[in-house]
Parts: structure tokens; sequence; C-alpha cells
């Protein structure tokens, strides 16, 4: 079983939509949770962090996470063509042996 | 963009050849990561230095070895190619030493291996 599984898409929803990307990971030993976005030719960027389980707000994109059913999510509000983009998540394991690990990505587009 | 340069953009090589990747930093970042990118494996962390210290390593090959030189900037040397060695490589910065500290990527090498 593969530490970070994301859906690879491809996702196409219309602008103005509810975007809603998800991973599960496997090892409860992970402790930060980020999603990371990369557009076409260039390397990723980072847009949320957390550390804990529950919500996170930052403009139109929540991050969220669940240490007990080990799922985490993002979700995009009112989505922009400028959206489109492949969204990683990637979570850490510190302590010891330090590990971070990313799911393989979800291409999502916005239709203008 | 990240502040983070890397060189070659592009490369082409042949099977059995080494070659080196470069990655210049964010000004003030000690801190350098290597990572690979491929269809089948995803992004996966290669290996961390800080400050000229190796920090952290990740699923890299023995073939594949890096270093971080006093000016910060770091090289991805990686040897006896093979064909499934074609991918995208990345650099990323961060300020700290801890990998959980924001790291910003560079734009990538693209190493085709024939």
């Amino acid at each position: 079983q593969k530490e970070v599984e994301q859906d690879p898409g491809p996702l196409s929803v219309p602008e103005g939509a509810i975007v809603s990307l998800n991973c599960t990971y496997s090892n409860s030993a992970f402790q930060y949770f980020m999603w990371y976005r990369q557009y076409s030719r260039k390397g990723p960027e980072l847009l949320m962090y957390t550390y804990s389980s529950g919500n996170k707000e930052d403009g139109r994109f929540t991050a969220q996470v669940d240490k007990s059913s080990k799922y985490i999510s993002l979700f995009i509000r009112d989505s922009q063509p400028s959206d489109s983009a492949t969204y990683l998540c990637a979570t850490l394991k510190q302590g010891g042996s330090e590990k971070l690990v990313f799911g393989k990505g979800t291409k999502l587009t916005v239709n203008p | 963009d990240s502040g983070v340069t890397q060189t070659p953009k592009h490369l082409i090589t042949a099977t059995g050849q080494r070659v080196t990747l470069r990655c210049s930093p964010r000004s003030g970042d000690l801190s350098v990561y290597w990572y690979q990118q491929s269809l089948d494996q995803g992004l996966q962390f290669l290996i961390q230095y800080y400050n000229g210290e190796e920090r952290a390593k990740g699923n890299i090959l023995e073939r594949f070895s890096a270093q971080q030189f006093p000016d910060l900037h770091s090289e991805l040397n990686l040897s006896s190619l093979e064909l499934g060695d074609s991918a995208l490589y990345f650099c990323a910065s961060s300020g700290l030493a801890g990998i959980a500290d924001t790291q910003y990527f560079g734009p990538g090498t693209r190493l085709t291996v024939l």
C-alpha cells in the first residue's frame, strides 16, 4: 500500500464550482499535511499547511485533515480558470528519520 | 519566480552516462532539497542538505549523489544513467533546517535518457 494515495483525475469543472480534492495516507505517524499547486512546466508551490486535525482556511481555499480516518482534503470555492493546475498533497513525519511523502497529484481544469 | 534557479533546463543524454544538475537556493536559504518527478512515481524526495551537511535522505539511489558547497549552491550527480531516470528533477530551498519549513521550488531540470 502506498503511503499517500491521491486520485490523479483529471478533474474538469465549470468556473465558479466548488472543487474537492482528496488524499488518504497510511502512516499514523504523519504529523504535517500540505497541499501544493503545480502549474504546467513549473515547480510546485505551497498552498496550505496544517499540523493537526481540523480545518484551515485561506481565502477561497480550505484544507481539512481527519487523522482518525487518515483523510486530507482541499476545497476550492468559486473556482477560477487560473486554478487550473495539478494539486499535490504531501505528508510529513518528523522525529528520527524525517520523511516527506507526496501524492501523485490531481490535475484540475476549470473551464470558463 | 521563487528565487531558486536550476541549470540546465533540459538535458538529453545516453544510458550509462553521468550528468550534473545545479541548483542555487534563494538568497539567505541554508537548506536545499532535491526531488525527482516522474509520471510513474510522482514527486519523490531524494535528499536534503543544510548548510553544507546532509540532513535527510529519501528515496535516493546509490548511483545518485549530491553535495552543497560553501556558497550554498548544490549539485546533484546522476551516474550510470538508465532509461528510467528520465524525469523532472526539482531543487527546493528553505531558510531553516526542518523539513517542515516552507520550501520554495525551482523550475526544474528535465532529464531525458535515450
